[in-house]
């Protein structure tokens, strides 16, 4: 069974507006983290925001924040104010168990975001 | 200078050739990863190491072999390349002691391997 859903291959959104990338998961383990990433076109890969699954409020850096719902195990990157250079690849990812471990990390299949002028 | 870097960046191979991909970290963590990227599937783990004496495999470790050379160098090796094993591939490292519970994976650049 798929970890980490990604239900949005390709999703489009106008520059300054907000956009939401939904995640799912599925895990039985009370401790996890939700991590996303993005990845330009160049390919590296860039940690945006984590979520520990007993943090009580939603994490936020900056534009972007992670729309934590527990009970329906979704944990959604919510970029506002959409900028030219957020056109990129986002990976979902989920650590089961709690950090000190091998921190394995499961990701999602991805969401191509691109932002139109 | 990059903390997790890896080498070569780029490769084209021919079916049944070894091939090695390097990666080294100045960032002094224990634990180091492998994954590939393949499009429309994310990245899968390949193998990854708790330190030089550990070595476990990932989701997809058949067709791999690894070597924890040292607490700094991490090599993924393909002992005979096959044309489906063409891929971007990501050497990870991560740190348990940064923050709490979190975890995160610090990755190099990335290497693009093409095999023929």
């Amino acid at each position: 069974a798929q970890k980490i859903t990604q239900t949005q291959p390709g999703m489009f959104v106008q520059e300054k507006e907000a956009v939401t990338l939904d995640c799912t998961y599925d895990t039985s383990d009370p401790s996890y983290g939700l991590f996303w990433y993005k990845q330009p076109s160049s390919g590296e890969m860039i940690f945006l925001i984590y979520q520990g699954s007993y943090d009580q409020q939603n994490a936020t850096e900056g534009r972007y924040s992670l729309n934590f719902q527990k009970a329906r195990k979704s944990a959604n990157l919510v970029i506002s104010a959409s900028q030219l250079g957020d056109s990129a690849m986002y990976f979902c990812a989920m650590r089961e168990g709690v950090s000190g471990g091998y921190n394995k990390l499961i990701f999602g299949a991805g969401t191509r975001l691109a932002v139109h002028p | 200078d990059a903390d997790v870097t890896q080498t070569p960046r780029n490769r084209i191979t021919k079916t049944g050739k070894r091939i090695m991909l390097e990666c080294s970290q100045t960032k002094g963590h224990d634990r180091m990863y492998w994954y590939r990227q393949d499009p429309g599937l994310g990245l899968r783990l390949i193998y990854y190491s708790f330190d030089v004496k550990d070595i476990n495999k990932g989701e997809i470790s058949d067709g791999y072999s690894v070597s924890r050379q040292a607490q700094a160098k991490f090599s993924l090796s393909l002992e005979s390349a096959i044309p489906n094993q063409t891929a971007l591939y990501f050497c990870a490292t991560s740190d348990p002691n940064r923050g709490p519970n979190t975890g995160e994976l610090f990755f190099g650049e990335g290497s693009r391997l093409t095999v023929l």
